[in-house]
């Protein structure tokens, strides 16, 4: 089944201990984004990636790392996490190359204490 | 960099009625506009989406136009249904040179009553 995956789907953890949320998609997309949605805000980009190695700032990138050393996966590191950064997660991919459908994963609920 | 608005931010209609959500976006360089619909506890599905050289699409009783001129787009539900209850983003991308940039609508919530 073509799908894009995250884990974990429920976080709490404390200010300061560094966490990785993983992605994986299984379509071989080449783009894949971060997003968090907060009440009020809607969905805003973290970061994106159109390829291995080549990753860029969305709207919100501050606070946040990620890499993309394989096509599939696109992990999201809170090297120092803040309670600001309790949110809702969502990773999406889309194929690229001029067509842009996002294909959304299930989301992390993330709670920095 | 781009800003979408979105109205109304809650919607209640009748089964069997019509539902219109409206966005607006800021840069005329924009040249895709997507739908996504999100249900309790889901990510967000893409719904319907419209490229900036055509004004209208419609997929079944689902609808999006596009007003480049005026900078705004809209969804159109016909004949809404209870499961067609949900949260409804809009979205804007802008043009392809500054990369694959996103900026979404602040949701509206979208509730069909029986």
């Amino acid at each position: 089944e073509a799908q894009v995956t995250q884990n974990p789907r429920y976080l709490i953890t404390v200010t300061g201990k560094k966490l990785t949320v993983t992605c994986s998609q299984n379509m071989n997309h080449e783009y894949m984004s971060w997003y968090r949605q907060d009440p009020g805000l809607g969905l805003r980009q973290i970061y994106y990636s159109m390829n291995v190695e080549v990753t860029d700032k969305g709207d919100v990138p501050e606070g946040y790392k990620v890499s993309r050393k394989e096509k599939r996966n696109f992990p999201l590191i809170l090297e120092s996490p803040s309670p600001n950064q309790t949110s809702l997660y969502f990773c999406a991919s889309s194929p690229g190359l001029l067509t842009y459908e996002q294909y959304f994963g299930p989301g992390t609920r993330l709670t920095v204490t | 960099g781009e800003n979408v608005e979105q109205h109304p931010s809650t919607l209640s209609v009748q089964e069997g009625d019509s539902a219109v959500i409206k966005c607006t976006y800021s840069d005329s360089a924009s040249n895709y506009f997507p739908w996504y619909k999100q249900e309790l506890g889901k990510g967000p599905q893409l719904i319907i989406d419209i490229r900036s050289n055509v004004g209208e699409k419609k997929d079944q009783r689902i609808a999006v136009t596009l007003n480049k001129t005026a900078k705004h787009f809209s969804l159109h539900i016909t004949e809404t249904q209870p499961e067609d209850s949900a949260v409804y983003f809009c979205a804007a991308r802008p043009n392809a040179y500054t990369g694959n940039q996103f900026y979404f609508g602040t949701g509206t919530s979208l509730t069909v009553i029986p």
